[in-house]
């Protein structure tokens, strides 16, 4: 099976910069996406580190490392309008088709 | 494109009643997915289809619960009958299933609650 963790909840400030990280236990791995959902919202992906190292795009990064079996996602220069739930998913290729397993999300509270 | 299209958005029933909720999946995907969130659980996969063959239904709580695609256009969840405790957001995602990122897209959802 398949089991993550993440903090329940993060707060910063505009303009700072905030990690959250992602640890997993799996049966089989195969890489570690992101996604946000603000609140009353979908789910929308983010990034997905397949390979270790640092993945960037634009403000956000996402890192990982496969030995440690951790991940984390860097968000720079915070807005407002970061406040959302950031959840870590581990990609699983079990039957050769190709799923996710969600953590318990993240809550990113950004303030003034 | 329109992204992926949920039907209702909003339903409220009596415990006892069949709940359906629709799902349009992205134009050409062929990975389509059920998910269901709750704030205790977080978010779950039901069920997931490939090519509307059912790959994996053993996220599917109960036999209350049922999930069909006709074509590739098309898949329900049904849950008869339905009871409080199914509660939720229900999603539906869809992906191309070699998609080297593996984005799964999701649906706005429908919030369901049963009385």
């Amino acid at each position: 099976g398949q089991s993550l963790e993440q903090p329940s909840e993060v707060t910063a400030v505009e303009g700072a910069i905030v990690q959250i990280n992602c640890t997993y236990q799996t049966s089989g791995f195969y890489g570690l996406s992101w996604y946000q959902q603000h609140d009353g919202g979908a789910p929308t992906f983010l990034s997905y580190n397949a390979l270790d190292g640092l993945e960037e795009t634009g403000r956000f990064s996402s890192f990982l490392s496969r030995s440690d079996s951790y991940g984390y996602l860097l968000l720079q220069e915070l807005q407002m309008k970061d406040s959302a739930s950031y959840f870590c998913a581990v990609r699983d290729l079990g039957s050769g088709y190709s799923t996710l397993t969600f953590g318990k999300g993240t809550m990113l509270l950004v303030s003034p | 494109d329109a992204g992926v299209i949920q039907s209702p958005r909003h339903e409220v029933t009596e415990m006892g009643q069949e709940v359906t909720l629709r799902c349009k999946p992205i134009s050409g995907h062929n990975s389509l997915f059920w998910y269901r969130q709750t704030m205790m659980r977080g978010l779950e996969l039901l069920i997931y289809f490939n090519n509307n063959v059912p790959i994996d239904d053993s996220g599917m709580p109960e036999d209350r619960f049922s999930a069909k695609m006709p074509n590739a256009s098309f898949s329900t969840l049904k849950i008869q009958p339905s009871e409080p405790r199914d509660s939720a957001v229900y999603f539906c995602a869809s992906s191309l299933r070699d998609r080297k990122d593996n984005e799964q897209f999701f649906g706005p959802g429908t919030r369901l609650t049963v009385l």
